[in-house]
């Protein structure tokens, strides 16, 4: 167990819907990142927050937006969803430790768009 | 963040060491070598990370060349639930900082054959 919560673990809606993903960091955790795999695409980077501030965003359509709470926790709206939307959402939180920033997974939310 | 090369599939013997290579030519004096593991559509797993001197945990080893060029890491006695798909990444471990987040390539996929 990482300690990284996502909800909901499966998703399943239509094409034109908008969902949220949400995902709750290690206790501590400052960072949140979220992946996007599919299966032609691999693990693609999304975006990147720290302590509520955007930090780095990757291949983030215009769609997709997220934000980070308060207490941390994230969530990652998708808008307007296409059938090539369908794929593994994953979220990973990291913190400062004594050997570095490694970044913890969660076990991801799988989106089907139908 | 600098590119890694890995090659696309490896097989290893149940038992046996587990020796995946990656080369990362390109990489700079501040620059971590990460490696990840994903388990058939798990979240990616923290396996070891280090700069330049060999590293070593529960999971794994690290060799991390001279250089720096080129690293291995090694399972020692794989075993069936080692099968997995193995990222090398190279990023700059600044935490909070943009530049933190990980890129993930492809990676090695390991099969580990009874």
């Amino acid at each position: 167990d990482s300690g990284v919560t996502q909800t909901p673990k499966h998703l399943i809606t239509a094409t034109g819907q908008r969902v949220t993903l949400r995902c709750s960091p290690r206790s501590g955790d400052l960072s949140v990142y979220w992946y996007q795999q599919s299966l032609d695409q691999g693990l693609q980077f999304l975006i990147q927050y720290y302590n509520g501030e955007e930090r780095a965003k990757g291949n983030i359509l215009e769609r997709f937006s997220a934000q980070q709470f308060p207490d941390l926790h994230s969530e990652l709206n998708l808008s307007s969803l296409e059938l090539g939307d369908s794929a593994l959402y994953f979220c990973a939180s990291s913190g400062r430790g004594v050997s570095g920033t490694e970044a913890f997974f969660g076990q991801g939310t799988r989106l089907t768009v139908v | 963040d600098a590119k890694t090369t890995q090659p696309p599939s490896m097989d290893c013997a149940e038992g046996r060491a587990a020796n995946l290579p990656c080369n990362h030519s390109t990489i700079s004096g501040n620059e971590y070598v990460y490696w990840y593991r994903q388990i058939h559509s798990q979240g990616p797993q923290y396996i070891i990370h280090g700069l330049k001197n060999n590293e070593t945990n529960e999971m794994a080893s690290l060799i991390i060349t001279e250089d720096r060029k080129s690293s291995t890491l090694i399972l020692p006695h794989a075993t069936l639930r080692d099968t997995a798909v193995y990222y090398c990444i190279v990023r700059i471990d600044n935490y909070g900082g943009s530049q933190g987040n990980l890129i993930f390539g492809k990676g090695t996929k390991l099969s580990v054959k009874p």
